[in-house]
């Protein structure tokens, strides 16, 4: 299936840092999703991004989407110790038409922000 | 607010017990996902639904089958549960894709399985 390679794996910071995550593929996306998981809960959606170029906003988090159609990073900054948990960037290949719905996710990001 | 609700936080069986994991969605999304979470491994699919009564493997599909009996529900089903089945279940619903937004997929709070 498609692969979405997401980088780093992890993240020690010092509160206060700016964090940049990316997510790179070899084929093209139609949307790129952006999700923060805190432990023992399930993802919530942080960004959604829909035009190659896009660049959007969400608080201290900013995310894009490449021009190529595919990579996204995902930049938060003056982090704080809530900002612990996993990242997840996920996508809509460009084959996603017909039954064919499956939606692709990196395997996430462990960000760890110490006080 | 958008809301998918799964029925259990934590849940331990027996090793050969079926189980029966339900996910609800309130906002009339016709794709329903079944995803495990392990440490290291990410989120793998285990079956999809993009219609009543549709479904399509995902990644990960063997010892596991789905019911998607209306629209608003999606159930995952583990025939005869094993030790290596152990793992975090996150169902998850989307509208599809058309080409055009709102195609965002939102998650449950997740069922921590254990088989003992």
């Amino acid at each position: 299936g498609q692969q979405l390679n997401q980088s780093p794996q992890s993240m020690f910071i010092q509160e206060g840092e700016d964090v940049s995550m990316n997510c790179t593929s070899s084929s093209i996306f139609n949307t790129w999703l952006w999700y923060k998981q805190d432990p023992g809960e399930g993802p919530v959606l942080l960004i959604a991004l829909y035009k190659a170029g896009e660049l959007t906003s969400n608080g201290r988090l900013t995310a894009q989407f490449g021009i190529t159609r595919k990579d996204s990073f995902l930049n938060i900054s003056a982090s704080i110790p809530s900002d612990v948990g996993i990242y997840f960037c996920a996508g809509w290949p460009m084959n996603s038409g017909g039954s064919n719905y499956k939606l692709t996710f990196g395997k996430g990001t462990l960000l760890t922000v110490n006080p | 607010d958008v809301k998918v609700t799964q029925s259990s936080r934590y849940l331990v069986k027996r090793t050969g017990e079926k189980v029966f994991l339900e996910c609800v969605q309130d906002m009339d999304h016709e794709n329903m996902f079944w995803y495990r979470q392990d440490p290291g491994l990410g989120l793998r699919l285990i079956y999809f639904s993009y219609d009543v009564k549709m479904k399509e493997k995902g990644d990960i599909p063997e010892g596991y089958s789905v019911s998607r009996e209306k629209k608003e529900r999606f159930s995952l089903i583990l025939e005869s549960a094993s030790t290596n089945q152990t793992s975090m279940y996150l169902c998850a619903s989307s509208f599809p894709w058309r080409g055009y937004l709102n195609t965002e997929a939102f998650f449950g709070q997740g069922t921590r399985l254990t088989v003992v």
